[in-house]
């Protein structure tokens, strides 16, 4: 069963424009929601990350929407850029817990 | 943050053998997990390495198919052992500094068996 549902499988975005990804989660346990960034032949990087007494963080071109409520938490990147195209991974996990939970990933393309 | 030195980078394997692969970080974590990324797939859990005793694995993963080792607070190996083409993957090893601090990667092993 998969714990973290993103969405969509694969993004094109023209340079400039916004980037969205979507994740949501069924666990109300969770407690701490980062994003990750992919390049190929790398291992995953943390991008950002937003803990649920927020509803919004930003860093740089980077924003984490976060809504407790309905369970679902976005990555907005502003102004996209070709160096941007990798695969993004939204997780969850619980503070006292061992396990990150991954989404699918989302494969990023900035058309230049 | 961490540094995550990881071993080999790549290694194509005849199906039956087995593969060491390292993983070294350059300070003291409280935290080592292994993870697998099969082709265009997320990430999945293999275990925690627990240092000084047996890891700790997530269901669907064995010790005989995945022996760890967790020797200090630097260093973990985990072997992929008996491989089959299905075994085909990047595995990732991971670490927190602390329990409640972010999670680091390293580049990944990509192995692919033949």
């Amino acid at each position: 069963q998969q714990q973290v549902k993103q969405s969509p499988q694969s993004l094109i975005v023209q340079k400039g424009g916004i980037s969205i990804i979507n994740c949501a989660y069924e666990n109300t346990a969770f407690d701490y929601f980062p994003w990750y960034q992919q390049f190929p032949g790398k291992g995953p990087a943390l991008l950002i990350a937003i803990r649920p007494d927020v509803s919004e963080k930003k860093e740089g071109r980077f924003t984490i929407s976060f809504n407790k409520s309905a369970k679902q938490f976005s990555l907005h990147i502003m102004d996209s850029q070709p160096g941007d195209s990798a695969t993004y991974f939204c997780a969850a996990s619980k503070n006292t817990g061992n396990q990150f939970y991954f989404g699918t990933g989302t494969s990023l393309t900035v058309i230049p | 943050s961490a540094v995550i030195s990881q071993k080999p980078s790549r290694d194509i394997c005849q199906r039956g053998t087995s593969l060491t692969i390292q993983c070294q970080v350059d300070s003291q974590v409280t935290m080592m997990f292994w993870y697998r990324q099969q082709p265009g797939q997320s990430l999945t859990l293999i275990a925690t390495a627990n240092q000084g005793s047996e890891a700790t694995y997530e269901s669907g993963f064995v010790i005989d198919k995945f022996p760890i080792s967790r020797p200090n607070l630097t260093f973990s190996t985990l072997t992929v052992s008996n491989m089959s083409p299905e075994d085909s993957s990047i595995y990732l090893c991971s670490v927190k500094v602390h329990r409640d601090t972010e999670a680091f990667f390293g580049q990944g092993t990509r192995l692919t068996v033949v």
